[in-house]
């Protein structure tokens, strides 16, 4: 069955890097996905990457996926206070049109 | 372009009362979801619809009802509340452009006593 793990707490001090790791079980994984939850508001999706990829970079954010060990990370370089918020990790399998999320994992920034 | 909206954004119910919660996006997406989020639990699959006229159990159905109203629209009523239903309740939509990524409301905060 289809599940996605990832740990519930990260803290970081401003200006280091944040690595929030995911694992998930189901190989036919079409597309991954990272959101993030600021307190009081929805989710908003920050990036995604395909299956067929190994690493994707987006400004501050680098995507790294191993599909041998089902294992992806999400890299923010030089965290900032703002950044503080719960990150979800999430996966699309192909012929399905709903997402399997992860708990997610609260991510503290402190000054 | 308001994306996806949801209203109320709070409300209290008495145990056994009834209310519907109404979700609306503007981006043309035929698929629509209603996820409940709790502390510790993450974000559930209550009902979705991927696409005008169809609807699904998702994860936690029991004690939800939804109707698709027309493709902009995706309701969820609970007839009979409790105190278990307490929780944040979140509408989302999606496109299948990149594998069905989803865009979230504000979510709706909802207390039963």
């Amino acid at each position: 069955g289809e599940d996605v793990e990832q740990s519930l707490f990260l803290s970081v001090r401003e200006g280091d890097s944040s690595v929030i790791n995911c694992t998930y079980t189901d190989s036919s994984s079409t597309y991954l996905y990272w959101y993030k939850q600021e307190p009081g508001a929805g989710l908003q999706l920050l990036t995604y990457i395909f299956s067929n990829m190994d690493m994707k970079q987006d400004q501050r954010l680098t995507v790294l996926l191993n599909k041998k060990d089902k294992h992806l990370s999400l890299r923010i370089a030089d965290t900032q206070t703002g950044d503080s918020a719960i990150y979800f990790c999430a996966e699309s399998l192909s012929g399905y049109s709903t997402l399997t999320f992860g708990k997610g994992t609260m991510l503290l920034v402190s000054p | 372009n308001a994306g996806v909206t949801q209203t109320p954004k709070f409300q209290v119910l008495k145990t056994g009362q009834s209310m519907t919660l109404q979700c609306a996006q503007d981006m043309n997406h035929n698929s629509m979801y209603w996820y409940r989020q709790d502390p510790g639990m993450g974000l559930r699959l209550i009902y979705y619809s991927a696409s005008e006229g169809t609807t699904d159990k998702g994860e936690v159905p029991n004690g939800y009802n939804v109707s698709r109203l027309n493709k902009r629209e995706f309701s969820l009523r609970l007839e009979s509340a409790a105190p278990s239903q307490t929780s944040v309740y979140f509408c989302a939509s999606s496109s299948d452009r990149l594998g069905y990524e989803q865009y979230f409301g504000p979510g709706t905060r909802l207390t039963v006593t």
